[in-house]
């Protein structure tokens, strides 16, 4: 079973650049790593997902080191707006459905002023 | 931006009362996920349909809940009868792919917060 630790939680303030790391040491060959944003009363909203390397959206950014057994988020100059809970998944062998992705405990983000 | 839609919002009940929750994910989507989120915690899968048929549904109580998508479209989870342990946000989700997929994007709705008294 893949199972993904992240860190509780972090705090940073607005205007800085946040780094999550997720550790995943059992991740298969041919799985993604993927990263979900949850406010409060409201459900998960997909970020990013990658494979390998450096992903770039208009949101973040994904790295993965070549032995993929961790992926940083990276939030490039955070906003109040970002405070949220941030989950890394990555499929497993058991639960999760017939895909595989289980959200752990996620990492409550808070910016502030 | 087509969404998920989920009602009602927030319900709540009194123990040993029945509860239903309807979801219906986005025009298309084959894959409709149920999750369960209680506070301070991570979603966990409830259930999972492809198409009309159930793919996964280890982790359903299935003494007290049931969760049909009679059509492959709209699905209804309920439970009965309900007890204190089941307050928390009751999440749907939906995705276009079929099966196991690399990007397999989850479309997540609103969700339904149940508070059993």
């Amino acid at each position: 079973l893949a199972k993904t630790t992240q860190p509780i939680s972090m705090d940073s303030y607005e205007g800085q650049e946040v780094n999550i790391t997720c550790s995943h040491n059992n991740i298969a060959t041919n799985d993604y790593i993927t990263w979900y944003q949850q406010f409060p009363s409201q459900g998960p909203r997909f970020i990013i997902q990658g494979y390998k390397t450096k992903v770039t959206n208009e949101v973040a950014s994904l790295f993965i080191p070549a032995d993929r057994k961790s992926s940083t988020l990276s939030l490039p100059r955070v906003s109040l707006s970002d405070t949220a809970v941030y989950y890394c998944l990555v499929p497993g062998k058991s639960g999760g459905g017939a895909d595989g992705l289980t959200f752990g405990k996620g990492t409550h983000l808070i910016i502030q002023p | 931006e087509a969404e998920v839609a989920q009602s009602p919002r927030y319900k709540i009940t009194e123990k040993s009362q029945a509860v239903a929750f309807w979801c219906d994910p986005i025009s298309g989507h084959a894959t409709l996920y149920w999750y369960r989120q209680i506070l301070g915690q991570g979603p966990e899968l409830l259930v999972q349909f492809q198409d009309e048929s159930v793919v996964d549904d280890s982790q359903l109580p299935k003494d007290r809940f049931s969760a049909e998508r009679l059509k492959g479209v709209d699905s209804t989870l309920k439970i009965q009868p309900a007890e204190l342990g089941d307050s928390a946000m009751y999440l749907c989700a939906s995705s276009p792919w079929r099966g196991r997929s690399p990007d397999n994007e989850q479309f997540f709705g609103p969700g339904t917060r149940l508070t059993v008294l």
